[in-house]
């Protein structure tokens, strides 16, 4: 299997425009999740989804943020306008049942000008 | 609400040192607790999950343990080498069906 696949793997844009980032999970995987990356904070968990559901978005920093997983091997988060403070690494990982060991993608790193 | 700490934040050792990593957890009630490896610029690769139910997890060089009534994990490394240079994560799950929440790492360097 090639992993959990993220696109774009960078991503320059000015502030206002509008983001996406793209995630394909391994195959099988049934749970999804959205983190932030950035020196300050850290890694911190942006939303969760289990069998394409939302369970978790307490992460979603503001209703500028969206995210969505319309079937088993697809997901995006969408930033709307963006702004400078959204610059960061933005990395997708999956899981079996959300128990079992969870796998990372390479990371979308995000510059907003 | 859980927190992860991990100390140090960097720690600096001399090629052939056996070293150990901590990571502590504010709430003992866990489902499971996964360590990952970071290289600059790279996504996380996990290491070794260790379920609550064990006290350790061992593969080549490295030994995870886990003390859940103290809120404690260790990551042993032995005889490190300079390609384990990088930044080690320590994350919980509290629950099944939970996210992993993380700390924020120790960055490792290993000198020749």
């Amino acid at each position: 299997d090639a992993g959990v696949i993220q696109s774009p793997r960078h991503e320059v844009t000015e502030m206002g425009q509008e983001v996406t980032l793209r995630c394909k999970p391994i195959s099988g995987h049934n749970s999804l999740f959205w983190y932030r990356q950035t020196m300050m904070r850290g890694l911190e968990l942006l939303i969760y989804f289990n069998n394409n559901v939302p369970i978790d978005d307490s992460g979603m920093p503001e209703d500028r943020f969206s995210a969505k997983m319309p079937n088993a091997s697809f997901s995006t988060l969408k930033i709307q306008p963006s702004e400078p403070r959204d610059s960061a690494v933005y990395f997708c990982a999956s899981s079996l049942g959300g128990v079992l060991e969870a796998f990372f993608g390479q990371g979308t790193r995000l510059t907003v000008v | 609400k859980q927190e992860v700490t991990q100390i140090p934040a960097a720690l600096s050792v001399p090629e052939g040192e056996n070293l150990v990593l901590n990571c502590s957890f504010t709430d003992s009630a866990i489902y499971n607790l996964q360590w990952f490896r970071q290289d600059p610029g790279k996504g996380l690769t996990s290491l070794l999950l260790i379920q609550s139910s064990q006290r350790e997890q061992t593969s080549g060089r490295l030994n995870a343990s886990l003390d859940k009534s103290s809120g404690r994990s260790t990551l042993y490394i032995a005889a490190s080498q300079p390609g384990d240079s990088a930044t080690y994560l320590c994350a919980v799950r509290n629950q099944a069906g939970t996210a992993l929440i993380f700390g924020k790492g120790t960055t490792l360097s290993v000198s020749s």
